[in-house]
């Protein structure tokens, strides 16, 4: 079982649109966990943390699911500029493998006019 | 620019060759990162270093990787005797000292796309 599992989409939505991503992971006691973008042929940049009360960041919301280990992502109004591959990221055990970033394969998103 | 500074950007190679890459962190960061992306996937966690010490090398990080940090500032990813295989997109990340309050969040560099033929 991969330690974190996305569907890779792609999802193709119209601008406006409301999109949710889903990702699960694998190891219980992962400690901290993010949603990355990346833009075609270039570096992952931080989208936001995910906290266990679940956060909001604009249009974009994110949640937790610690008992079943479930992470998501809530983009709503979408724009053009949202079109990107969004990464589900788990940060290993602290003081185990150190802070090691777990990367899902991505979601890709294309918002249409 | 004070982010994370990657070089070369693009490096085509034959195979057999050998490659090296540098890495300039963000300055005020300690902890230093190294990944490997393929086409369609995430990136993999190859080495990290806190400091000038590496304290953990993944299991794909064959024996012909090897990465320094000899000064606790930039890093170097070398590739001895390249292979198909090898080509992907390294990417290097750093980040402030890890603790219980820190959100360690790591920065990403640009990344060297390597292509061996």
């Amino acid at each position: 079982r991969k330690e974190v599992e996305q569907d890779p989409g792609p999802f193709n939505v119209p601008e406006g649109a409301t999109v949710a991503f889903n990702c699960t992971y694998s190891n219980s006691a992962s400690q901290s966990f993010f949603w990355y973008r990346q833009d075609c042929r270039k570096e992952p940049k931080l989208l936001m943390s995910v906290y266990s009360s679940g956060n909001e960041d604009g249009r974009f919301t994110a949640q937790l699911n610690r008992a079943s280990q479930y992470i998501s992502l809530l983009i709503r109004d979408s724009k053009l500029s949202d079109s990107a591959t969004y990464l589900c990221v788990v940060r290993e055990n602290y003081g185990g493998s150190q802070g090691n970033l777990i990367f899902g394969k991505g979601t890709k998103l294309s918002v249409k006019p | 620019d004070t982010g994370v500074s990657q070089n070369p950007r693009h490096k085509i190679t034959k195979r057999g060759q050998n490659v090296t890459f540098r890495c300039d962190p963000i300055s005020e960061h300690n902890r230093l990162y190294w990944y490997r992306q393929t086409l369609g996937q995430g990136p993999e966690f190859l080495t990290y270093f806190q400091n000038e010490a590496q304290l953990e090398k993944s299991r794909l990080l064959s024996d012909r990787f090897s990465a320094e940090r000899p000064k606790g500032s930039f890093s170097t990813l070398e590739i001895q005797r390249t292979e198909q295989g090898d080509s992907a997109m390294y990417l290097c990340a750093s980040s402030e000292p890890l603790d219980l309050l820190a959100k360690n969040i790591q920065y990403f560099g640009a990344g060297t796309r390597l292509s061996v033929l």
